[in-house]
C-alpha cells in the first residue's frame, strides 16, 4: 500500500459523459501527478499540482481537466468522454517538486479504471 | 522534448535465468532515474532510483542498475529471476529543469517457472 488513493475503483460510463476522478496523495505529500495507462500509448504524463498550483502539463486534453484542493486532494474531470479515453487513470503524488536536485519519487496510487462504452 | 526507450517490449525467461532490460533516455543535463514495477492488476511501486553517486544502485528483491552517463542508459539487472517477477518494468526520468516524470513504454516480463 503505497498510502496513495483512489476513488472509484471502476468507473463505466457512455460516451458523451462527463466523470470526475479523485486523489488522495500520501500524507505530508504536496505534489499530486495524474497519468493515462492505455494498451497502445503506455503511461503518459497529463498533469501536475504542487500545493494547489498547476506546475506541469504533458499530454492532456482540452476535454479534461484537473485542481487540487486545499486539503491537497485532486480531482481530475474528464468531459465528453470518446471511446478511446477508456484507460487507467493513475495518480501519483511526492513530496515536493520534481526537478530539484533531490528530487523525490513518486507513489502511485492503485488507479481508476475507466470504461467508455 | 525528453524520451526514454525501452527497447525490449515482451522479454521471456525461465526461472535462474539472469535478466538484463534496456533504458536510455535522451537529455543531455542532470537526470534522476527510476525503475517501477507493476505487477498484474496492481499499481506502480518503485523498484530503484539514482539521483547521484555510485551508478551502480541495488534496489529491492534483488534488482538492481547501472547508470552509465556517457551511453544514457539506465539498465536493470537481476542475476537470477523467479516467476513472481513476471509483471510490467518501466523505466522513468525526470530532469533538474522541469516538474515531468518522463516513462518508458515498459517491458513485460513473463518468467516461466
Amino acid at each position: 500500500d503505497s498510502g496513495v488513493t483512489q476513488t472509484p475503483k471502476h468507473l463505466i460510463t457512455a460516451t458523451g459523459q462527463r466523470v470526475t476522478l479523485r486523489c488522495s496523495p500520501r500524507s505530508g505529500d504536496l505534489s499530486v501527478y495524474w497519468y493515462q495507462q492505455s494498451l497502445d500509448q503506455g503511461l503518459q504524463f497529463l498533469i501536475q499540482y504542487y500545493n494547489g498550483e498547476e506546475r506541469a502539463k504533458g499530454n492532456i486534453l482540452e476535454r479534461f481537466s484537473a485542481q487540487q484542493f486545499p486539503d491537497l486532494h485532486s480531482e481530475l474531470n474528464l468531459s465528453s468522454l470518446e471511446l478511446g479515453d477508456s484507460a487507467l487513470y493513475f495518480c501519483a503524488s511526492s513530496v515536493g517538486i520534481a526537478g530539484r536536485r533531490n528530487s523525490y519519487e513518486q507513489y502511485f496510487g492503485p488507479g481508476t479504471r475507466l470504461t467508455v462504452t | 522534448a525528453q524520451s526514454v526507450s525501452q527497447h525490449n517490449h515482451h522479454v521471456i525467461l525461465s526461472e535462474a535465468a539472469s535478466l538484463e532490460l534496456g533504458c536510455n533516455y535522451s537529455y543531455g543535463g542532470t537526470v534522476n532515474l527510476f525503475w517501477y514495477v507493476q505487477y498484474p492488476g496492481q499499481h506502480l511501486q518503485l523498484l530503484l532510483k539514482y539521483f547521484s553517486g555510485d551508478p551502480l544502485v541495488k534496489g529491492i528483491k534483488g534488482f538492481e542498475a547501472e547508470f552509465i552517463k556517457s551511453k544514457f542508459s539506465f539498465n536493470l539487472r537481476k542475476p537470477s529471476v523467479q516467476w513472481s517477477d513476471t509483471a510490467e518494468y518501466f523505466c522513468a526520468v525526470n530532469t533538474n529543469t522541469g516538474n515531468q516524470f518522463y516513462f518508458g513504454t515498459g517491458t513485460s516480463l513473463t518468467v516461466i517457472p
